[in-house]
């Protein structure tokens, strides 16, 4: 059964910090790793990873990808409180409609 | 990346009435949609996989003839919620399946709140 694994499961930091999510995966015939970002609303989508050692970046986020290791990683620097949201890491499973095996999700929160 | 909208956002309606929330992929072809709900505080869960020309599949649990999906084209897919009561209350989230290119991503609409009375 395919499987994904987030640490930490809640995080609270001050504004300016850098934080690091983490994701481990056991999928098989793996093809992708997504991250989303949830606030009050429906997730959005954030980085779709397929490739080992590629940073995809977007402004202060950026995630990268080891498959040897099965895990990724999603970085947020100089953070905002505008940040604070729940952050979820899924991998689309073995089946033919891959539906997405989530994790429980990094619930972060950034004061002033 | 990609846009999934949904219609409507939010909904009240009487206990025993029908709601229909309609989810649109709007740049892409989704042979595969996905539905969820949503309780405050609480994990997505998948309620059904809908597939465009055959039959929506129904995860364990989630009544069928309750929550009926018809995924009439490539980029519409829609949910109806049958007799509903107060206890369907909840975000319904849909997401579509994009595979274009060499990847397997979803994309989430912005998720439709139902309140029964």
């Amino acid at each position: 059964e395919d499987k994904v694994v987030q640490s930490p499961l809640s995080l609270v930091v001050h504004e300016g910090d850098t934080v690091t999510l983490n994701c481990s995966y056991e999928v098989t015939n793996f093809r992708s790793l997504l991250w989303y970002k949830q606030e009050k609303k429906a997730p959005t989508f954030l980085f779709m990873l397929t490739s080992s050692g590629i940073e995809k970046k977007s402004g202060r986020l950026s995630s990268i990808l080891d498959k040897k290791e099965l895990f990724s990683i999603l970085n947020i620097t100089a953070t905002q409180t505008g940040d604070s949201a729940v952050y979820l890491c899924a991998a689309p499973n073995t089946g033919t409609a891959s539906k997405l095996t989530f994790g429980t999700g990094t619930r972060l929160q950034v004061t002033l | 990346g990609a846009v999934v909208s949904q219609h409507p956002s939010w909904v009240i309606c009487k206990s025993g009435t029908s709601v229909k929330i309609e989810c649109r992929s709007l740049d892409f072809q989704a042979t595969t949609m996905f539905w969820y709900r949503q309780f405050p505080k609480q994990s997505l869960m998948l309620m059904a996989t809908s597939n465009e020309g055959s039959k929506a599949t129904y995860e364990q649990g989630v009544e069928k003839d309750k929550f009926l999906i018809n995924h009439a084209s490539l980029t519409l897919s829609t949910l109806t919620v049958t007799s509903a009561h107060p206890e369907d209350s909840s975000f319904y989230i849909c997401s579509a399946r994009d595979v274009s290119g060499s990847a397997d991503t979803q994309y989430f609409g912005p998720g439709t709140r139902l309140t029964v009375l």
